[in-house]
């Protein structure tokens, strides 16, 4: 099956701690993009790939990074940096840039 | 700066009747805009999109009205069924390969 698979599910952080949320994707797509999502407030863009071993910042960068790697995989780290990390943490891609975005299931992100 | 305002936050539909939610954007380089549909716990996944060539499309019981001129467009979901119940949201992408962005979301309860 083609997809987006983003692991874990649910995900922990202790505060001072940095945690790696992973997402791989089986659709041979150039583009990949992680979103935050936030009760009321859409899906808000971190960072994006548009080929490997590049990327860009998004809207709200500050306190994540990224890496690419490979084609297939496109993890984010939330840093200790990252002050309100609880989110629902969404990863896409896409064949062409900007167009037709599939997402992966999520993680949801809390702060012990 | 919100480049795509969605309303309304919420909407309560009966069973049958016709749900309309809509956008505005102000950056006129845009031209993609698609319609994503979320259930809870789940990523977005792509409902209908259309281009600024064209002033309506439709899929089945959904169609995209689209004004340029207003800078406007909506999404109309005809026949409205208690499994339409989740959480709508609008994008837009332009020239440049540039990533979505996306409305804050509705949340559509069709009630029986």
């Amino acid at each position: 099956d083609g997809g987006i698979t983003q692991s874990p599910k649910y995900l922990f952080r202790k505060e001072g701690q940095n945690v790696t949320l992973s997402c791989e994707q089986n659709l041979n797509h150039d583009a990949m993009y992680w979103y935050r999502q936030d009760p009321g407030q859409g899906l808000r863009l971190i960072y994006y790939s548009q080929i490997v071993n590049d990327f860009q910042k998004g809207d709200i960068a500050e306190g994540y990074s990224v890496s690419r790697e490979k084609k297939e995989s496109f993890p984010l780290t939330v840093t200790s940096a990252q002050k309100n990390p609880t989110a629902f943490y969404l990863c896409a891609s896409s064949h062409i840039p900007g167009e037709k975005l599939f997402f992966g299931s999520g993680t949801q992100l809390s702060v012990l | 700066q919100q480049q795509v305002k969605q309303s309304p936050q919420s909407l309560i539909v009966q069973k049958g009747g016709i749900s309309i939610i809509n956008c505005a954007y102000e950056n006129t380089a845009f031209d993609y805009f698609p319609w994503y549909q979320q259930f809870p716990g789940k990523g977005p996944a792509l409902l209908i999109a259309i281009r600024p060539d064209v002033s309506e499309k439709k899929e089945g019981r959904f169609t995209i009205s689209f004004n340029k001129s207003a800078k406007q467009f909506s999404l109309h979901i005809m026949d409205s069924q208690p499994g339409d119940s989740a959480t709508y949201f609008c994008a837009a992408s332009g020239a440049g390969n540039t990533p979505l962005v996306f409305g804050k979301g509705t949340r559509l309860s069709v009630i029986a």
